[in-house]
């Protein structure tokens, strides 16, 4: 099925430093969702990208999709400790049946030293 | 208003057990999913259902099985548990996904049972 290597796998930073997590396919991509997970939360979804290229803004977080559809990356400027959290990379696979299932990347675990 | 529910957020059992964790959506969404989340954070699909297919990840033992007593519930029963299950177990839902990108949307998560075997 479609997979995806999402790295770092840790990142630590200062607070108002900023942060990058990046996903990448062998394959392209139909499209791309990104996920945010609070220490001892869930999931939360944040955002979709479907075109080649195509950027999109949520206030501090940035996420790109590439030219080939092939990687992704989520950045965010000046983090705060608000940010902490594991931020996931999620793709459509197929699964048979006319049916798609959501295959996540492994997470980068973001930390943020106040 | 919880839009996705589940019963119980811990359990703590012993090995051989049976166990079952209950899912509930009030989104109207028609597909639902049950994933594992181990200890690396890993989450791993473990089915997905709506009201005309079933499909299972094949590396799922077939100990687990869901049950889908309608389109707004969707259950997980566990048998004769074992030390390696012990995991965080999610339910989500969606509406259905299809080939159409633009058209998919993102999952709804519940918020998690913590299930340890002892």
């Amino acid at each position: 099925g479609q997979q995806v290597m999402q790295i770092p796998q840790y990142q630590h930073v200062q607070e108002g430093e900023d942060f990058t997590t990046y996903c990448n396919s062998s394959t392209t991509l139909s499209n791309i969702q990104w996920y945010k997970q609070r220490p001892g939360g869930h999931p939360v979804f944040l955002i979709q990208l479907v075109k080649s290229g195509e950027v999109k803004k949520q206030k501090r977080l940035t996420f790109q999709f590439g030219e080939a559809k092939k990687n992704s990356s989520l950045h965010i400027t000046a983090t705060q400790t608000t940010d902490v959290g594991t931020y996931f990379c999620a793709v459509q696979a197929y699964s048979g049946a006319g049916s798609y299932q959501l295959t996540f990347g492994k997470g980068t675990k973001l930390s943020v030293i106040p | 208003d919880t839009a996705v529910s589940q019963t119980p957020k811990y359990l703590v059992t012993q090995m051989g057990n049976d166990k079952s964790i209950k899912c509930e959506q009030n989104l109207g969404h028609d597909t639902m999913y049950w994933y594992k989340q181990d200890s690396k954070k890993f989450l791993k699909i473990m089915f997905s259902y709506n009201n005309k297919e079933l499909i299972i990840n094949e590396t799922v033992p077939n100990r687990f099985s869901p049950k889908s007593p309608d389109k707004a519930h969707l259950n997980l029963h566990i048998n004769s548990l074992e030390l390696g299950d012990s995991a965080v177990y999610f339910c989500a839902s969606s509406h259905l996904q299809t080939q159409s990108p633009s058209s998919n949307y993102g999952y709804t998560f519940g918020s998690g049972t913590r299930l340890t075997v002892v």
